[in-house]
């Protein structure tokens, strides 16, 4: 156990719609990362925050948003859906130190129909 | 430019073969370099890094900075080592961000 939550384990939707997924980080950490993993594309970084701020932006859609909240967990809100957006997303967590490795969830599997 | 590259997509070996799984990165910086691996399209999970200079599961990696590699080796493959391996760059900016550039992923398949 990671010790990072994400939910909901599997969401089916259908094309245009918009759904949430959620992120708890591990307890402590700041940091929350979002990537994107689908069969042809590999692990694609989608997003960081720190402790509420975003840090960094990598290959996100401006379809998706994400926000990291006061008590940091996590949302990364996608609309407007595609058939190409299924895929796995996982969000992972870290600690400050440079070193400090990425603690990943389980992973939500989203389905668009 | 940053970046790591994994030149193997696949490596296909036999039980009880070694295993060596490439990684190479360009960072002019000091890298700290981890391996991460996925079983079954699960969570991925952090198999190694160089600071700690571990054998985890049997897998040891050596940062080779004049070669800039960063190699993941098992002397003895194993059915349950099949899975996908990557490997990542951990890099802190002046502003104290992080930032991490991942390879492309290897995945292993371990033969009976």
């Amino acid at each position: 156990d990671s010790g990072v939550t994400q939910t909901p384990k599997h969401l089916i939707t259908a094309t245009g719609q918009r759904v949430t997924l959620r992120c708890s980080p591990r307890s402590g950490d700041l940091s929350v990362y979002w990537y994107q993993q689908s069969l042809d594309q590999g692990l694609q970084f989608l997003i960081q925050y720190y402790n509420g701020e975003e840090r960094a932006k990598g290959n996100i859609l401006e379809r998706f948003s994400a926000q990291q909240f006061p008590d940091l967990h996590s949302e990364l809100n996608l609309s407007s859906l595609e058939l190409g957006d299924s895929a796995l997303y996982f969000c992972a967590s870290s600690g400050r130190g440079g070193n400090s490795p990425l603690h990943f969830g389980n992973g939500t599997r989203l389905t668009v129909t | 430019a940053q970046r790591v590259t994994q030149p193997e997509k696949l490596l296909s070996v036999f039980k009880g073969a070694p295993v060596e799984l490439k990684c190479n990165y360009s960072y002019s910086g000091s890298p700290e370099l981890f391996w991460y691996v996925q079983y079954s399209r699960q969570r991925l999970q952090l198999l190694l890094r160089h600071i700690s200079r571990e054998s985890i599961k049997g897998f040891t990696a050596d940062l080779n900075k004049g070669e800039t590699s960063f190699h993941l080796k098992k002397p003895f493959a194993q059915e349950e080592d099949s899975a996908m391996y990557y490997c990542a760059l951990h890099i802190t900016n002046a502003g104290n961000n992080r930032k991490l550039i991942w390879g492309l992923g290897t995945s292993l398949a371990v033969n009976p």
